[in-house]
């Protein structure tokens, strides 16, 4: 267990939708990150915030948007949901940003 | 051309036998090196990371960098069944002021690895 928790582990939706999924850091972790991992595409890197703040940004659609909250959990909210969209999404925490431990993910399909 | 390449395998070995992964990596800045085990429906769980070229060693894993090739390397002695998971290399930017790297990670596709018993 890495101490990260991630709400809901499952997610079936439709098109069009708007869904939003939850990340806990582990305790005294200010930074969070969230990846997208798919078949074709692999694990990859959406957004990174730091103590509230935007800090990175990766290949993140503008239909996604992320924040922190001031207790520092985060959310990702997805709109405008596509098929594309159906993947396994992670978040990460870190205290030392060399040092990410993974969440046991978000797992969306999108019908 | 993807920064990060990995071979996707599948590879599968004898119990006790010596498992190399291997990523090859085309971005310079990249300057520290991650490998991640991912369990089939879990998250992936940090084994080792490095900033250095050479060897570093942890029980029965040993992670390995070449930066003038561009090539890290993951080897397991004594391979388990417990073992079998997919393997992801991961690499970062390294900020030289700072001190720290950049947090994005960038991942190879991962290698399924099956140890039979």
């Amino acid at each position: 267990d890495s101490g990260v928790t991630q709400t809901p582990k499952h997610l079936i939706t439709a098109t069009g939708q708007r869904v939003t999924l939850r990340c806990s850091p582990r305790s005294g972790d200010l930074s969070v990150y969230w990846y997208q991992q798919s078949l074709d595409q692999g694990l990859q890197f959406l957004i990174q915030y730091y103590n509230g703040e935007e800090r990175a940004k990766g290949n993140i659609l503008e239909r996604f948007s992320a924040q922190q909250f001031p207790d520092l959990h985060s959310e990702l909210n997805l709109s405008s949901l596509e098929l594309g969209d159906s993947a396994l999404y992670f978040c990460a925490s870190s205290a030392l940003v060399d040092e990410q431990f993974f969440g046991p993910g978000t797992r969306l399909t999108v019908l | 051309q993807k920064e990060v390449e990995q071979d996707p395998g599948p590879l599968s070995v004898p119990e006790g036998a010596i498992v190399s992964l291997n990523c090859t990596y085309s971005n310079s800045a990249f300057q520290y090196f991650m490998w991640y085990r991912q369990y089939s429906r879990k998250g992936p769980e940090l084994l080792m990371y490095t900033y250095s070229s050479g060897n570093k060693e942890d029980g029965r894993f040993t992670a390995q960098v070449d930066k003038s090739s561009k090539y890290i390397s993951l080897f397991i002695r004594d391979s388990q069944p417990s073992d079998s998971a997919t393997y992801l290399c991961a690499m970062s930017v390294w900020r030289v002021r700072v001190g720290t790297s950049y947090g994005k990670l960038t991942f190879g596709q991962g290698t399924i690895l099956t140890v039979h018993p």
